[in-house]
């Protein structure tokens, strides 16, 4: 069951920003859980965009940066490409769950 | 580099048994917890099982707990997600995932396979 919230879609034409949001609570993100952010493309398994909150592995390019306040947490993405066309999760751990939940995930369209 | 495969996917009745398993490489396999994650077709992703690197402690959804059973062999490499009770809704692509710690679900994801497909039907 998804317990952190996103908008089912965002678009933006290239070159512009867009933000994703992740809403949780306090079993979750609220109790201080780290929050991560997965891009899947059409077809393929997800990869991991944003780990820790606000940190991006190797080879992800700094166009992507999270943040996190409160029971909440966002993506986003700055100098939009057509390359970015792609469903977007949130994820994080929850303590009365004692497991991961993911979020509703978010489309977002390149116009 | 890091590398995860997924196999024993297929088509199986309802109330049937079906045991995935996720071959790893390249990484210092009983360090890490691992995760089984399931995307419906055309839904979102859901967090399924994890397992901590040493064996001892394991996690499930409450969707799956009481008919799914996860294990690894440090010895082969290698992760297990035993599926009993199978239902319709249990269809999905099953991914297997690497965890960025080593003791259970905290830090996330960082290292997925390509997924096996589990269609349940009569």
């Amino acid at each position: 069951q998804s317990v952190l919230t996103q908008p089912p879609s965002v678009s933006g034409a290239p070159g512009q920003r867009v933000t994703i949001s992740c809403t949780g609570s306090s079993s979750n993100i609220g109790a201080g859980s780290d929050v991560n952010w997965y891009q899947q493309l059409p077809g393929t398994a997800p990869k991991l965009l944003i780990y820790g909150n606000n940190n991006r592995p190797s080879g992800v390019p700094d166009r992507f940066s999270g943040s996190k306040s409160g029971t909440s947490a966002s993506l986003a993405i700055t100098g939009l490409q057509a390359e970015d066309e792609a469903d977007y999760y949130c994820l994080s751990y929850d303590s009365s769950l004692s497991g991961y939940v993911f979020g509703t995930g978010t489309k977002v369209t390149v116009l | 580099e890091v590398q995860l495969l997924e196999s024993g996917g297929g088509l199986v009745q309802p109330g049937g048994s079906l045991r995935l398993s996720c071959a790893a490489s390249g990484f210092t396999f009983s360090s890490y917890a691992m995760n089984w994650v399931r995307q419906a077709p055309g839904k979102g992703l859901e967090w399924v099982s994890a397992i901590s690197g040493s064996g001892g402690n394991t996690y499930f959804a409450d969707s799956v707990k009481g008919r799914f059973t996860i294990s690894r062999d440090n010895s082969k490499i290698t992760l297990y997600l035993q599926m009993n009770s199978l239902r319709a809704e249990d269809t999905a692509v099953y991914y297997c995932a690497k965890d960025r710690y080593s003791y259970g679900p905290l830090g996330g994801m960082d290292v997925w396979g390509q997924g096996t497909t589990v269609t349940v039907s009569s």
